[in-house]
């Protein structure tokens, strides 16, 4: 299975601090992408890393992608309460448009 | 837009009734997804449909899950009989597809039940 395996499984910081959470997966892929859901919603997209891009930023977001060891890790600077939810990231099947997703972080950011 | 609607979005039923999850996708998007979410088994790929077409059903847990896309506006999943195993979260979910950015955008599901 391609699914991603984010680690940690739960992860809980005080407000201002960084949160760093890890993705691996198993086979090559075209991009990927981490999403956000919050309690009882759907899933929200927020950022997307191409397999040929190393980092990429988005306000407090920062992704990098390590394609040798089959990894993503996502950062958020300065947590608030409001990112508390989980966090998934997203591998796509090469040759398809097959989005599998990881089994997620779930992020509490304390006040 | 609208994004992409759901419904219903709760619904009990009864062991061994069908039930009918539908969806609207978001106006021109050429990818439409159904995923399952439970706490043990996580976010689930069940079907894809690109242009109205299946592309890949392996996600559909057996028979009595079915999927249609009669046109690029509406989607059904359908569960028949359902059984308590079948309780989870459903989301249907659209995009445009690598041409036009891969962005996912996902409705905000159908709570399943079945007792």
């Amino acid at each position: 299975s391609q699914q991603g395996e984010e680690d940690p499984q739960a992860l809980s910081i005080q407000e201002g601090e960084n949160a760093t959470m890890n993705c691996s997966y198993k086979t090559s892929i075209n991009n990927l992408q981490w999403y956000r859901q919050n309690s009882g919603r759907g899933l929200v997209h927020l950022i997307l890393i191409r397999s040929n891009e190393r980092e990429k930023h988005s306000g407090r977001l920062r992704v990098t992608l390590d394609t040798s060891k089959k990894s993503s890790s996502l950062l958020i600077t300065a947590s608030r309460a409001a990112d508390t939810a989980s966090y998934f990231c997203a591998t796509d099947e090469p040759r398809t448009y097959k989005y599998i997703f990881g089994t997620g972080t779930r992020l509490k950011v304390l006040a | 837009d609208a994004g992409v609607i759901q419904s219903p979005r709760h619904e009990v039923t009864e062991m061994g009734q069908e039930v009918t999850l539908r969806c609207k996708p978001i106006s021109g998007h050429d990818y439409l997804f159904w995923y399952r979410q439970t706490m043990m088994r996580g976010l689930e790929l069940l079907i894809y449909f690109n242009n109205n077409v299946p592309i890949d059903d392996s996600g559909m847990p057996e028979d009595r899950f079915s999927a249609k896309m009669p046109n690029a506006s509406f989607s059904t999943l359908k569960i028949q009989p359902s059984e308590p195993r079948d309780s989870a979260v459903y989301f249907c979910a659209s995009s445009f597809g690598r041409a036009r950015g891969n962005t996912i955008y996902f409705g905000e599901g159908s709570w399943l039940t079945v007792v």
